[in-house]
């Protein structure tokens, strides 16, 4: 049972350019999320998804978007890096809204 | 604005020097609290829920209790392999989730 898989787990990008980070869950959870971990701070959330179909803000949403593709694959879009995005990226799922979240082991990103 | 405070920011323990880790929160209306444990390089993982105040849960040297205002990570008699971050976040009555920024702790054999 995989759980929560992100690739890829390691990205160095220059500003300006874009990437796609991917996550996919094999557990049948409707809830999906992005995170972004930086040091000395709590894990802030980036996007979610409810369901299948939607997709919300979450506090930091800002040079993100996301796509829910199917149950199972969330991901997460850098259109334009910028330093500040530089970040250790975790996706997660739940099987509702108040459940406890099942992470991925995340993506280092680096911006330069 | 709901906030999750946590302290120390690092801890470090003998093997069997039992110690608590403290989780401060502000929120409107708890729906209920959580502990993960994040090893180096990994995700977090869950650990327990809490719902209501005189709440507890146990699991292995782990015991985590919940008040109104604060939550306790009580761990009795470590060993090197309960070394981690061990992160608390507490849910809102909307649903809103707001993670501390954690608790270091290695237990030195």
């Amino acid at each position: 049972n995989a759980g929560v898989t992100q690739t890829p787990k390691f990205q160095v990008l220059k500003t300006g350019q874009s990437m796609t980070l991917q996550c996919a869950q094999d557990m049948n959870h409707n809830s999906m999320y992005w995170y972004r971990q930086d040091p000395g701070m709590g894990l802030r959330l980036i996007y979610y998804s409810a369901s299948e179909g939607t997709t919300d803000k979450g506090e930091v949403p800002n040079g993100y978007n996301v796509s829910r593709l199917n149950k199972r694959e969330f991901s997460l879009r850098l259109e334009s890096a910028a330093p500040s995005q530089t970040s250790v990226y975790f996706c997660a799922s739940g099987p509702r809204g108040d459940s406890p979240l099942h992470f991925g082991n995340g993506t280092r990103l680096t911006v330069t | 604005e709901d906030q999750v405070t946590q302290s120390p920011e690092a801890l470090r323990l003998q093997e069997g020097e039992s110690s608590s880790l403290n989780c401060s929160y502000t929120v409107s209306g708890l729906r209920g609290l959580f502990w993960y444990r994040q090893d180096p390089g990994k995700g977090p993982e869950f650990l327990f829920t809490l719902y209501s105040a005189g709440e507890e849960k146990e699991k292995e040297r782990l015991k985590a209790t919940l008040t109104k205002k604060e939550s306790f990570l009580h761990i009795t008699a470590p060993k090197p392999e309960d070394s981690a971050t061990y992160l608390c976040a507490v849910q809102s009555n909307d649903y809103k989730l707001s993670f501390g920024a954690g608790t270091t702790v290695t237990v030195r054999a």
